[in-house]
């Protein structure tokens, strides 16, 4: 199983410049979610979906937007990127939605956006 | 205010010391309970659960005060490889959404 997949690894937008950031898993896990690390932050929740078709919002939605088409991927979208979504994102999946559940981390994209 | 807060260190420690870190959480209804690592410029993993009863694995001990709302790990025999940024990790409510601490950043020192 390859687990979390990522890409890109590294990427450098302008502001309003809209990119899509991919996460896949192989593990048929349920329950994906996106993260943004900021320095003093921590990691924030963007979106989560607990399954195929199912998406909400988590603690930093504005700016982004997800979709979960199929178990297996599940995109970030940025419309129109600005400054303060310089960022290292993290997809994250679990087998299921709960509060149990260990959550596995793919290896992150880190944005600059100028 | 925070739903979880961290001191975020560093603490720098020789090998083979005992090193402790608190985590506090605002939210009285948090179900579940998290130590993850990460490793500089690397994803987080997870390090272990925390349970009510406290809960111990091999040199890692994690204990939960639900009283006083905080989080602990233990580290004893410090090792080289323990050197990493820990991140304690809350889940509220519903079950579908964790909240990170800042995390706190261990040195272990030869």
């Amino acid at each position: 199983n390859a687990g979390v997949t990522q890409t890109p690894k590294f990427q450098v937008l302008k502001t309003g410049q809209s990119m899509t950031l991919q996460c896949a898993q192989d593990m048929n896990h349920e329950y994906m979610s996106w993260y943004r690390q900021d320095p003093g932050m921590g990691l924030r929740l963007i979106h989560y979906s607990v399954g195929a078709g199912i998406t909400d919002q988590g603690e930093v939605p504005n700016g982004y937007n997800v979709s979960r088409s199929t178990t297996e991927d599940f995109p970030l979208r940025l419309l129109s990127a600005a400054p303060s979504q310089t960022s290292v994102y993290f997809c994250a999946s679990s087998i299921e939605a709960g509060a149990l559940q260990t959550q596995y981390f793919g290896p992150g994209t880190r944005l600059l956006v100028l | 205010r925070k739903e979880v807060e961290q001191d975020p260190g560093p603490f720098n420690v020789p090998e083979g010391a005992t090193v402790a870190f608190n985590c506090t959480y605002s939210n009285s209804a948090s179900q579940s309970f998290f130590w993850y690592r990460q490793d500089c410029r690397k994803e987080p993993k997870l390090l272990m659960s925390v349970y009510s009863s406290g809960n111990e694995d091999g040199r890692f001990t994690a204990q939960l005060n639900r009283a006083s709302q905080y989080i602990s790990l233990l580290i004893r025999d410090s090792k080289l490889s323990d050197s990493a940024t820990y991140l304690c990790v809350v889940n509220i409510g519903t079950g579908n959404q964790f909240y990170f601490g800042t995390g706190t950043s261990l040195t272990v020192i030869p």
